[in-house]
């Protein structure tokens, strides 16, 4: 079955870096588009990173373009997020979730790592 | 880009029908059909519940359904049960610059 396991979140200091991964397994990864998405501590849900198949076609929500960075290494099926210059608005759990693709909707999604951002 | 706008909560008693919008533009529900709906008990996973304003994927309850008019979406529970008391977002595609919006969640209270 199709699984998505998020990890690397923690407590990090303003103006820190810090890189997630999500490890994908039971579908083939490389056929597949896949995005991040956050939820803040009593906030709803949002979108902020989608990455094409092959990595060439990169998108970021306005709140973290030019401080978060996606990759994906599909020989090792991993999802990566460079998380950079961090704010405690950053606060957050992460998930990754795989896309449709074509049809933009998020079919399977992981349990999601918290990333903590505080002096 | 703003996020969809949805009720803050919704509720119902065990077997009613309840509706859930989600309100947006042109630039996202009104003119595309790319609308989904998901489920979120915290803690664990969102779970895809429609897809495409009115499809639903393999395992979910046809209890769930979607429509659209203009720039609105609904979701509709029917048969409302316990396990139905959640948090339900709506998504869309959106031609902004940054693809995909969420809504602002609406959280279901089952009575």
């Amino acid at each position: 079955q199709v699984q998505l396991v998020e990890s690397g979140g923690g407590l990090v200091k303003p103006g820190g870096s810090l890189r997630l991964s999500c490890a994908a397994s039971g579908f083939s990864f490389s056929d597949y588009y896949m995005s991040w998405i956050r939820q803040a501590p009593g906030k709803g849900l949002e979108w902020i990173s989608y990455i094409n198949s092959r990595g060439t076609n990169l998108y970021y929500a306005d709140s973290v373009k030019g401080r978060f960075t996606i990759s994906r290494d599909n020989a090792k099926n991993s999802l990566y997020l460079r998380l950079s210059s961090l704010r405690g608005e950053d606060t957050a759990v992460y998930f990754c979730a795989r896309d449709a693709g074509g049809h933009y909707h998020f079919d399977h999604w992981g349990q999601g790592t918290l990333v903590t951002v505080s002096s | 880009q703003s996020a969809l706008t949805q009720p803050a909560s919704v509720s119902g008693s065990p077997g009613q029908s309840i509706t859930i919008s989600c309100t947006g533009t042109s630039s996202d529900v009104g003119t595309y059909n790319y609308v989904s709906w998901y489920q979120h008990h915290p803690g664990k996973a969102p779970k895809l519940m429609i897809s495409d304003v009115n499809n639903r994927p393999s395992g979910v309850s046809n209890r769930f359904s979607g429509s659209k008019s203009g720039n609105t979406a609904s979701l509709t529970i029917s048969g409302l049960q316990a396990e139905d008391e959640a948090d339900y977002y709506c998504s869309s595609y959106t031609t902004s610059s940054t693809l995909y919006v969420f809504g602002t969640g609406t959280k279901v209270t089952v009575l």
